[in-house]
């Protein structure tokens, strides 16, 4: 299994642009999620998916636009690039399994975004 | 709302030199702490998940265990490899997100 990808690793965008970071999981996992990482803060989630068809917002999600039309590809859309949006993006996912079991996330190596 | 605070920000430590990381945190019903390891320029790399008081898990030279407001991760006989930041995270409530601190940066000098 390769687990979590993204693409790209690296990424300069100039204020405006948009473009679109791509995160696939061949797990069969149900929930998706998007975080940032930026110095002294933490991961953020941005938006998370718990299937197909079904979105939802977390922390920070002005800015981005998500999807999940299959169990495997959650891409975050960045609609007009802003120097605020810099920062290390990851995508993780994780099974729901049954009732309210909490299970872990595994983590993509991450997108490196700067905008300029 | 879902708070969680690690300590120290960073520490350095001798090969060999035992210590402990904390994480504390204020949550409406937890349902999981996790910790992680992200070693620079890649993702977390899952470690463990606690699910109530009491509950200890170890793997290697790492063991982590859990209160009611707080987990250690503690570190015996540290090696330069396990140099690394090391992030805590809690899942509470009804949902699936996680709540992470901001790490602790640890180094191992040889």
């Amino acid at each position: 299994n390769a687990g979590v990808t993204q693409t790209p690793k690296f990424q300069v965008l100039k204020t405006g642009q948009s473009m679109t970071l791509q995160c696939a999981q061949d797990m069969n996992h149900e929930y998706m999620s998007w975080y940032r990482q930026d110095p002294g803060m933490g991961l953020r989630l941005i938006h998370y998916s718990v299937g197909a068809g079904i979105t939802d917002q977390g922390e920070v999600p002005n800015g981005y636009n998500v999807s999940r039309s299959t169990t495997e590809d959650f891409p975050l859309r960045l609609l007009s690039a802003a120097p605020s949006q810099t920062s290390v993006y990851f995508c993780a996912s994780s099974t729901l399994g049954r009732g309210l079991g909490s299970y872990e996330q595994y983590f993509g190596p991450g997108t490196r975004l700067t905008v300029t | 709302e879902d708070q969680v605070t690690q300590s120290p920000e960073a520490l350095r430590l001798q090969e060999g030199e035992s210590s402990s990381l904390n994480c504390s945190y204020t949550v409406s019903g937890l349902r999981g702490l996790f910790w992680y390891r992200q070693d620079p320029g890649k993702g977390p790399e899952f470690l463990f998940t606690l699910y109530s008081a009491g509950e200890e898990k170890e793997k290697e030279r790492l063991k982590a265990t859990l209160t009611k407001k707080e987990s250690f991760l503690h570190i015996t006989a540290p090696k330069p490899e396990d140099s690394a930041t090391y992030l805590c995270a809690v899942n509470a409530g009804s949902a699936r997100q996680l709540t992470f601190g901001s790490g602790t940066q640890l180094t191992v000098l040889p």
